[in-house]
Parts: C-alpha cells; structure tokens; sequence
C-alpha cells in the first residue's frame, strides 16, 4: 500500500540523549516536512525538503536536525540541545506536481517522552 | 506572512444537532484553504480543500465548508453529527496551490466533542 511510515509509534528517552524518528514514503512526492504537535498549540514547522540533500528550517528548528539522503527518506534528529522535546512528532509529504494539490499527506506520527 | 485562527478551543455538540466549527485567516495574497482531522494518536487527514471556483467546498464524512474572502473566513459546518466525528479538526492555510515546497500553516484545533 502507498504511504508514509513513521517509526518508533512510542519512544522514551533520557535527558540528554539524541534520538531518531524515521520517516519512510512510497508514494513518490518530492517534498516531505516535520512537524511538531502539542497539546492546544496546533502543528509547528520544524524543517522540510523539496530535493534530495537539500532541506530549509521552519518555524522551531533549533534543537533538531534532519537529513535526506534518499528521497524515501526524511529522518528527524531530536538532540540534547532540544530543551523540551516531550511532544507528538507528525512528518508529512507533499507532491509537487499533478492532482493533489497542496495537499499534505500525513503519517501515523511518533510521540516521544523525555523521562 | 499568514495566520489562522480557530475561534474554540472545544465544541461540544449532541448527537445528531448541527455543528460549525469556525476558521479565520490572514494574509495579503490569494490563499489555499484546507480542514484535517486527526483521531487520538493518529496522524492528520485530509476532509477537504479550497484552491478556486466554487465557494462552496463539500468533503468527506458529510462535511462542507464555505470560502468567504471578504470576512477572511472558512467555516466548517456539518447538519448532523455522530459520535465516531469525536475529534481534533485542524484548519490550513497556503499561499502555494502546489507547485512549491512550502508547508501549511496550522490553527491551534477545535475539538469537537459529541454528546449522545
């Protein structure tokens, strides 16, 4: 089935560590985005990319970093430097051409908890 | 640089009643309008979208909403709810119908609550 896999659904981390979500589409869409959820505060923008090997900050970049190595993939880095990394991480992909127009596809989403 | 308001934070409604859920929005260019819902721990899915034409927007699951550019507005509004409509709503907003990389830009949520 098309989509887009988001991996690790549950994930507990300690302060100070770095952790990874990954993010996999198949449906061939050239943009994919991360987004951060929190309770009452809507989706905020961390970073996303139009092309392989190239990616632009969003609205809450620091403390993350990402990489897009393939154009399947768009893994999130969540580092130490992330002062409160407790949330609902959310990646989403968009095609750059053709019917769905402007239409972001989501994930099943990640939600990461700091202990 | 664009905004979107969500006016309620939470909605209740009962069973079978009308619901509208309201959406604001500012910017100085044409933009592209969307509603998504999202169910408790699950990602966010499309209900529908306003790119041009008809004012008049009809989605999924019995949902419709209207483009009102000179109040800055699209509502979502359905004539009768059912429980399994339990869930965040979400209104969108960009300035690009689809040819660029640019996000959206997300309202804070309404929860829309169903009382039988």
């Amino acid at each position: 089935d098309g989509g887009i896999t988001q991996s690790p659904k549950y994930l507990f981390r300690k302060e100070g560590q770095n952790v990874t979500l990954s993010c996999e589409q198949n449906l061939n869409h050239d943009a994919m985005y991360w987004y951060r959820q929190d309770p009452g505060q809507g989706l905020r923008l961390i970073y996303y990319s139009q092309i392989v090997n190239d990616f632009q900050k969003g609205d809450i970049a620091e403390g993350y970093s990402v990489s897009r190595e393939k154009k399947e993939s768009f893994p999130l880095t969540v580092t130490s430097a992330q002062k409160n990394p407790t949330a609902f991480y959310l990646c989403a992909t968009k095609a750059l051409a053709g019917a769905a127009h402007g239409e972001l596809f989501f994930g099943e989403g990640s939600r990461l908890t700091v202990l | 640089a664009q905004s979107v308001t969500q006016l309620d934070s939470q909605v209740p409604v009962f069973e079978e009643a009308p619901v509208e859920l309201r959406c604001n929005y500012s910017s100085s260019v044409s933009v592209y309008l969307f509603w998504y819902v999202q169910y408790p721990n699950q990602g966010l899915q499309l209900l529908l979208k306003y790119l041009s034409g008809s004012t008049l927007v009809k989605g999924i699951n019995g949902f419709e909403a209207e483009f009102n550019k000179s109040q800055t507005s699209f509502h979502l509004r359905k004539p009768s709810v059912h429980i399994s409509d339990t869930a965040e709503y979400f209104c969108a907003v960009s300035q690009d119908s689809g040819g660029g990389a640019d996000g959206l830009t997300f309202g804070k949520g309404t929860h829309l609550i169903i009382q039988p």
